[in-house]
Order: C-alpha cells, then sequence, then structure tokens
C-alpha cells in the first residue's frame, strides 16, 4: 500500500509570508502527527491530530496551526514565517495512534529567506 | 518531563557490530523505537519493543531494553557501509498522543 505522502517536498517562502504543508497518511491510518526536524534541535513535536481532533500540542507558537480533515489528510500551516521556522517538517501517521508504530513521509523542506 | 538522550556519533569499521545507546527518563514509556534516517530522506522504522520485554531480535538487529535503568540499546551485527545513517530512539506512553524524539546518533561505518 502507498506511503505517507508529504507535499510539497520543497519550498522557498520570504519572510513574514505564511506556509500550508500537506500530508496524506497511509490509508485507514486515522492519526497523524507533525514534527519540525533542524540540525540544533532534533526532532520536536508539533501537534497531533485523531478522527479531525487535535490531541496534542508540543511547544510552538501559535502561529504553527494544523487540522485534519474527515478522509484523514492534514495540513499545517505557519504563518508570518521567520528564518528560524527553516526546517524538515515531518508527518507521521498510525492506525490508531499511542499503541501503533509511527510510519514517516520523506518530508516537507521549508527554506525560509 | 520527557526526555530521550542519546550519543550523537559513532564510528564502526565495516564488518563490526554496532552498539546504539539510549536513555528515557519516562517511566510511564510503554513503546520504545528506533528509526533510522538517510540523507533526504524521512524516517524509517527499524523496529519497536513494548516495556515489558527485554530484548527482541529481529534478523541484524538486537533490540535490548533495562526498564529498571531507562536504558536502550540497538546492535547492529556485520555493520555495513549502508547502514551509515541518523538513528534515532524514540518513546510513546500509553495514552500518550505524541512520540518524543531522542537528537539522534550518526553512525558513521568505514570500509
Amino acid at each position: 500500500k502507498a506511503g505517507v505522502t508529504q507535499t510539497p517536498r520543497y519550498l522557498i517562502k520570504t519572510r513574514g509570508q505564511q506556509v500550508t504543508l500537506s500530508c496524506s497518511p497511509i490509508s485507514g491510518h486515522r492519526s497523524v502527527s507533525w514534527y519540525q526536524q533542524t540540525p540544533g534541535q532534533g526532532l520536536q513535536f508539533l501537534f497531533e491530530y485523531f478522527s479531525e481532533t487535535q490531541r496534542n500540542k508540543g511547544n510552538f507558537p501559535g502561529r504553527f496551526s494544523g487540522r485534519q480533515f474527515s478522509n484523514s489528510r492534514s495540513e499545517m500551516n505557519v504563518s508570518t514565517l521567520e528564518l528560524g521556522d527553516s526546517a524538515l517538517y515531518l508527518c507521521a501517521s498510525s492506525l490508531a495512534g499511542s499503541r501503533t508504530e509511527a510510519f514517516f513521509g520523506q518530508g516537507t523542506r521549508l527554506t525560509v529567506v | 518531563g520527557e526526555d530521550v538522550e542519546q550519543s550523537l556519533f559513532l564510528s564502526v569499521r565495516e564488518g563490526d557490530s554496532s552498539v546504539i545507546n539510549c536513555t528515557y527518563t519516562d517511566s510511564s514509556s510503554t513503546y520504545l523505537y528506533w528509526y533510522k534516517q538517510e540523507p533526504g530522506a524521512g524516517l524509517q522504522l527499524l523496529t519497536y519493543i513494548f516495556s515489558n520485554m527485554d530484548m527482541k531480535q529481529d534478523q541484524r538487529l538486537t533490540v535490548l531494553l533495562n526498564k529498571k535503568d531507562k536504558h536502550l540499546s540497538l546492535r547492529i551485527a556485520d555493520t555495513q557501509t549502508g547502514d551509515s545513517a541518523i538513528y534515532f530512539c524514540a518513546e510513546r506512553s500509553t495514552g500518550g498522543f505524541k512520540t518524543i524524539f531522542g537528537a539522534g546518533t550518526r553512525l558513521f561505518v568505514k570500509a
């Protein structure tokens, strides 16, 4: 079956702009988590959605938001981009969340200039 | 709070065994994972272990868990150059809706 699909793979934006990233989970998976990966901070948890509800949120400012649709696809949005938002954004899907392993997409590489 | 720590680098010779270590703080951790990340790629789940297990073996991979010391290790037997990557240790607790990752251990395999 198809894996986790993230689009776009690469993105360049200017400071102050906003960006929307998309994640399509593995078919049948209802949980989607988002992570930010940077060389300095490693993998940082952003949020997790299950059945269109946000179940947990990491320590990121309100400029970072997300949502999940009824088909389990998820989007995350970052408004008023800052240079420090440049990172690899990874999405992971799992069947139900806490008791099952997560499968990751290849990520979206966001560069803010 | 929850924290997962790993050493940052490990260098081994091809054919040797690699052992990557990890410690975690959350005593309610139920699931412990090892992920592999190759350059330009996402994370690939290698193996996982439940907290009620001490050991799990999967081909060249052996995971050891010392729950008392909150110590997890990944042993790769007969390490190959293709094993060069970053290895992440991660933990998740029952009822937790997030997975906490370590900073990753970069494994260099010398031919």
